[in-house]
């Protein structure tokens, strides 16, 4: 059974500081790596992908990845009271199309 | 612009009674999903389909059927054997094959069993 796994919070975390969402994938083979982002009431949007080692980084927002140790991250810089939602890691592995979904982090960013 | 379009935003359904929730997509993708979502839950998967005239049932198929007689439609019909059918639920598309492509979601209906 592949898995994806997240912390499911809340995770507070001060405005202006560094939000640091983590989550570990089971399947070796994993190829591309998603984090989306959801607000309350509304359907998720795509706000990272990253296929290599390494960072990436598009704005505020960077993603790490470690196939190694078989986890990715996202980091928010600067964070934001617009920021507070919740946050779902999604991975695909290299035999089909298909994600498979982390529960989600919720982030609160507080004033 | 290219989107995926849920209809109706809201539902409302009876005890008893088959609903049918609507999703349509533009973007030419192959792959199409419906989702469900409860409250402070992540997503799971009730059925998805890669080609046309083709589909297969996720975790949670129990109490649902879709069909995809056309690349862009993939509705979902909630029927009367769903007992607990109150949830928020999404449909998403993707593209297929070779490379990294991630879903896009379309913006939601949320049904609520009166």
């Amino acid at each position: 059974q592949k898995e994806v796994e997240q912390n499911s919070g809340p995770l507070s975390v001060p405005e202006g500081a560094i939000a640091s969402l983590n989550c570990t994938y089971s399947d070796r083979g994993s190829q591309s790596f998603f984090w989306y982002r959801q607000y309350s009431g509304k359907s998720p949007e795509l706000i990272m992908s990253i296929y290599s080692n390494g960072d990436k980084e598009d704005g505020r927002f960077t993603a790490q990845l470690n196939k190694a140790s078989q986890y990715v991250s996202l980091l928010i810089r600067d964070s934001q009271p617009s920021d507070s939602a919740t946050y779902l890691c999604a991975v695909k592995g290299d035999s089909n199309y298909q994600l498979i979904w982390g529960a989600g982090t919720k982030l609160i960013i507080k004033p | 612009d290219g989107g995926i379009t849920q209809s109706p935003k809201y539902l409302f359904r009876k005890e008893g009674q088959n609903v049918t929730l609507s999703c349509e997509q533009n973007l030419n993708h192959d792959a199409m999903y419906w989702y469900r979502q409860d409250p402070g839950q992540g997503l799971r998967l009730i059925y998805y389909s890669q080609i046309v005239n083709d589909f297969q049932k996720g975790d949670i198929a129990e109490g649902y059927s879709v069909s995809r007689e056309k690349k862009e439609s993939f509705p979902l019909t909630v029927t009367s054997a769903q007992k607990n059918p109150t949830a928020f639920y999404l449909c998403a598309s993707s593209m297929t094959g070779q490379g990294t492509y991630g879903y896009t979601f379309g913006s939601g209906t949320r049904l609520t069993v009166v």
